[in-house]
């Protein structure tokens, strides 16, 4: 079985610093990474995955990722925050051989941006 | 990318009514739709996996008499809260995957904010 650790709760951050919000995971065979963003009452919008390639994944929102098999992580980041960007994050992992691709997500990371 | 829509946004019942919530694809056909279940500055919580013309698959402590879900056609999903109680109250939201081997992604409808009164 698989399962996702979001190290940090919350992650205040200023206004145009950057910000790396932290995820990892474990699990005994392939996976597939995602990161989500969520804003109060609504759904989930996919920010970035990582299938296979290059460990670099670019997404929305000028955000970006790296996936590191050998440390079971998939850290999110950006070099410059802004106000929108206040919202809840959540990684989330899905074995890659699984027919259904169920995913399970972490417990959250809430960014809050200060002006 | 696609949409999926999600409805009743929020909906308020009284104690032991039913509640269904619709979701649907908009713009794909999707073989499995997810439900979760969302708790205050909670994570998603998967309850049941359905696929079209197919009984739901539950995740443990679901209970599938009180949740049930219906997925009738390869564009709708529909979770019914049945005999709806407080501790019932939560945010719900559906999540489409569109068929097909190589699509990985699922896309999610905006929630349901459910309060049982």
């Amino acid at each position: 079985a698989q399962s996702v650790t979001q190290l940090d709760s919350q992650v205040p951050v200023f206004e145009e610093a950057p910000v790396e919000l932290r995820c990892n995971y474990s699990s005994s065979v392939s996976v597939y990474l995602f990161w989500y963003v969520q804003y109060p009452n609504q759904g989930l919008q996919l920010l970035l995955k990582y299938l296979s390639g290059s460990t670099l994944v670019k997404g929305i929102n000028g955000f970006e990722a790296e996936f590191n098999k050998s440390q079971t992580s998939f850290h999110l980041r950006k070099p410059s925050v802004h106000i929108s960007d206040t919202a809840e994050y959540f990684c989330a992992v899905t074995y890659s051989g699984a027919g259904s691709y169920q995913l399970t997500f972490g417990k959250g990371t809430k960014l809050s941006v200060i002006p | 990318g696609a949409v999926v829509s999600q409805h009743p946004s929020r909906v308020i019942c009284k104690s032991g009514t039913s509640v269904k919530i619709e979701c649907r694809s908009l713009d794909f056909q999707a073989t499995t739709m997810f439900w979760y279940r969302q708790f205050p500055k909670q994570s998603l919580m998967l309850m049941a996996t359905s696929n079209e013309g197919s009984k739901a698959t539950y995740e443990q402590g679901v209970e599938k008499d009180k949740f049930l879900i219906n997925h009738a056609s390869l564009t709708l999903s529909t979770l019914t809260v049945t005999s709806a109680h407080p501790e019932d109250s939560s945010f719900y939201i559906c999540s489409a995957r569109e068929s097909g081997l190589m699509n990985t992604e699922a896309f999610f409808g905006q929630g349901t904010r459910l309060t049982v009164v």
